[in-house]
């Protein structure tokens, strides 16, 4: 069975400084790991993915995130963020890119002025 | 740009009545997902079908769920009775072996009173 964990479940972080959500996972199988951004009242929206290749991958919106196999965690970066980087941020795995997606409880970050 | 549809975005219903939501998967994707979101459990899956074969539906209470795909353009999820407790934010995504991600729609907001 899959399993995600993140950590911090509210995020603080002044306005232009760096921040980092964190994801751990739990597979007995190789897994392909998202992040999803849900800002207030809307849907999902993909941010980035790892499927294979390289272990730093880029996403939307200046954000990044760090695949590392041996510490089983994918958390995600952002070198300086803006007050609309606020809401609630989902890690999640998944068997493959078509199969079902276990989430994370998620973290909610909130960008101060 | 193709998108999952749902409706209805809203739904304010009374308890026992019975809820109809629908979800347009986009063309050409031939798996389909419902997800259900609340405060307390966060995002799980409640079902999903390929080539509109049903899953998985582990996630759903069999007692007053239910989930069609009556051909491959609609996919429904219905509750009956309804119940307080199924006051939830219902998502539909759709994909396939072809694209690299699930692709969610808007949401059906669904209060039970």
């Amino acid at each position: 069975a899959q399993s995600v964990t993140q950590l911090d479940s509210q995020v603080p972080v002044f306005e232009e400084a760096p921040v980092e959500l964190r994801c751990n996972y739990s597979s007995s199988v190789s897994v392909y790991l998202f992040w999803y951004v849900q800002y207030p009242n809307q849907g999902l929206q993909l941010l980035l993915k790892y499927l294979s290749g390289s272990t730093l991958v880029k996403g939307i919106n200046g954000f990044e995130a760090e695949f590392n196999k041996s510490q089983t965690s994918f958390h995600l970066r952002k070198p300086s963020v803006h007050i609309s980087d606020t809401a609630e941020y989902f890690c999640a795995v998944s068997k493959t890119s078509y199969d079902k997606v276990i989430f994370g409880p998620g973290t909610s970050l909130s960008v101060i002025p | 740009d193709a998108r999952v549809t749902q409706t209805p975005r809203h739904k304010v219903t009374e308890m026992g009545q019975e809820v109809t939501m629908r979800c347009q998967p986009i063309l050409g994707h031939n798996t389909v997902f419902w997800y259900r979101q609340t405060m307390m459990q966060g995002l799980e899956l409640l079902a999903y079908f390929r080539n509109r074969a049903p899953l998985d539906d582990s996630g759903m209470p069999k007692d007053r769920f239910s989930a069609e795909m009556p051909d491959a353009t609609l996919a429904t999820l219905k509750i009956q009775p309804s119940e307080p407790r199924d006051s939830a934010v219902y998502f539909c995504a759709s994909g396939s072996k072809t694209v690299d991600t699930q692709y969610f729609g808007p949401g059906t907001r669904l209060t039970v009173l």
